[in-house]
């Protein structure tokens, strides 16, 4: 089975505050990717990796980036957190056949 | 660009059968996805067509018209436990990226 993992269920952070959210998967996949999933709007793609130190802007890149160093971990960096940036974050992980996500993050930033 | 309609919410009976609708317009369609998501939880992936025609797995089954640009999922032998939303997504586009749908929140009724 595979198995995508993330740093924390749920996470409080402060305005301002550098976040970093940690992902990793198992199954030796060269693509990941990175989603905030908010009420009414749905799971938005904000990036996404084909491979190591690639990456590439999804569809609401702005106040986020990212580092891909090893292909097993993709992290998503918050560079200086904000109010509208509280949300639930979910990586995922696709083969050929299917994507699979991990159990997600809930980020508060107060 | 990518865009994914699916009813927002459905009702149905324990023991009963229900389609979910997705209608997609896409350039360059690479497959699509089916996914459950509890309340609070990250989705789940069910199915994934590539090819037109109908997939049956267990009690869930999903449906490709990629003239049509339509799929459905079909769940029958509906459990309480299939209360959830389903998400439809869409991989293709000029990054061979996954879109979600809003997804539709099924309730079922004893």
């Amino acid at each position: 089975d595979v198995k995508v993992t993330q740093s924390s269920r749920y996470l409080v952070k402060r305005t301002g505050e550098k976040v970093f959210l940690e992902c990793v998967q198992d199954m030796d996949h060269e693509n990941m990717f990175w989603y905030r999933q908010d009420p009414g709007l749905g799971l938005r793609l904000i990036y996404f990796s084909y491979d190591v130190k690639m990456k590439e802007k999804g569809d609401i890149p702005e106040g986020y980036s990212v580092s891909r160093e090893k292909k097993e971990r993709f992290s998503l960096i918050l560079e200086s957190a904000s109010t509208n940036q509280t949300s639930m974050y979910l990586c995922a992980s696709r083969s050929r056949t299917g994507q699979f996500f991990g159990p997600g993050t809930r980020l508060t930033v107060l | 660009g990518q865009n994914i309609d699916q009813p927002t919410e459905m009702t149905a009976t324990e023991g009963a059968i229900v389609q979910i609708n997705c209608t997609y317009q896409t350039s360059g369609f690479n497959g699509l996805f089916w996914y459950q998501q509890h309340a609070g939880e990250a989705p789940t992936f069910l199915s994934y067509n590539v090819l037109d025609g109908l997939e049956e797995k267990g009690r869930f089954s999903s449906f490709l018209s990629r003239s049509k640009g339509y799929s459905y999922l079909l769940l029958k032998e509906l459990q309480m436990k299939d209360s959830a939303s389903y998400l439809c997504a869409v991989r293709g586009g000029r990054d061979d990226k996954i879109i979600f749908g809003k997804g539709t929140r099924l309730h079922i009724l004893p």
